[in-house]
């Protein structure tokens, strides 16, 4: 079974500084990996997905994150932190190869961000 | 494009009860996917449909089932409710895969069972 494991439950950071939300994945198929954004009270906003295509992936609000194989790594970060970023972060691995519609979920990442 | 809609946004029920919850996928998505969010046991997955045909199931007990009609929305049924059922029950769409590379989720329905 694929497992996804979210190390640090809350992070803080100062505005502008170097965001850094980690990520290890545990899959017996070539992964599909994606990170979420949860707001207050919100549902889930896609940040960036790994598909096997570049190991380094780039999405949403200035987000990345890499894909190491090697180190079964997914860990995103962001140069400079933005009071906007404060949220829950959840990395996600795709339970079957090919689909997005049966995913496993971190226990997630709170960021807080500081002035 | 109109995004994943999920109604109603907030419920009230009493232990023992019965709730249906809806979802409707984004136009042209025809596989639909429900997880249940809470503090303790964080975003799990409940079950997916497909073509009117449930394709997946996560552990959860009988009590909780789902069914999708032609149109692709979906609604998710929790017979019996018990206090412990109270989340953030959460719906995603998606394309039949492969590829399938991406799951839209919807704002998602808070249940709260008393």
């Amino acid at each position: 079974a694929q497992s996804v494991t979210q190390l640090g439950s809350h992070v803080s950071v100062s505005e502008g500084a170097l965001v850094l939300l980690r990520c290890n994945y545990s899959s017996s198929v070539p992964p599909y990996l994606f990170w979420y954004v949860q707001y207050p009270n919100q549902g889930l906003q896609l940040l960036l997905k790994y598909t096997s295509a570049a190991t380094l992936v780039k999405g949403i609000n200035g987000f990345e994150a890499e894909f190491k194989k090697s180190e079964t790594s997914f860990h995103l970060t962001k140069p400079s932190a933005h009071m906007s970023d404060a949220a829950e972060y959840f990395c996600a691995v795709s339970d079957q190869a090919g689909t997005a519609s049966k995913l496993t979920f971190g226990t997630g990442t709170r960021l807080q961000v500081t002035l | 494009k109109a995004g994943v809609t999920q109604t109603p946004r907030y419920l009230i029920k009493t232990r023992g009860q019965q709730v249906t919850l809806s979802c409707s996928p984004i136009s042209g998505h025809r596989s639909v996917s429900w997880y249940q969010q809470t503090p303790g046991q964080g975003l799990q997955f409940l079950f997916e449909y497909f073509s009117e045909t449930q394709r997946n199931k996560g552990n959860f007990p009988g009590r909780f089932s789902g069914r999708q009609f032609s149109n692709s929305r979906s609604e998710m049924n929790v017979s019996t409710l018990e206090l412990g059922d109270s989340a953030l029950y959460l719906c995603a769409s998606s394309l039949t895969g492969p590829p399938s590379t991406e799951a839209f989720f919807g704002q998602g329905t808070r249940l709260t069972v008393v």
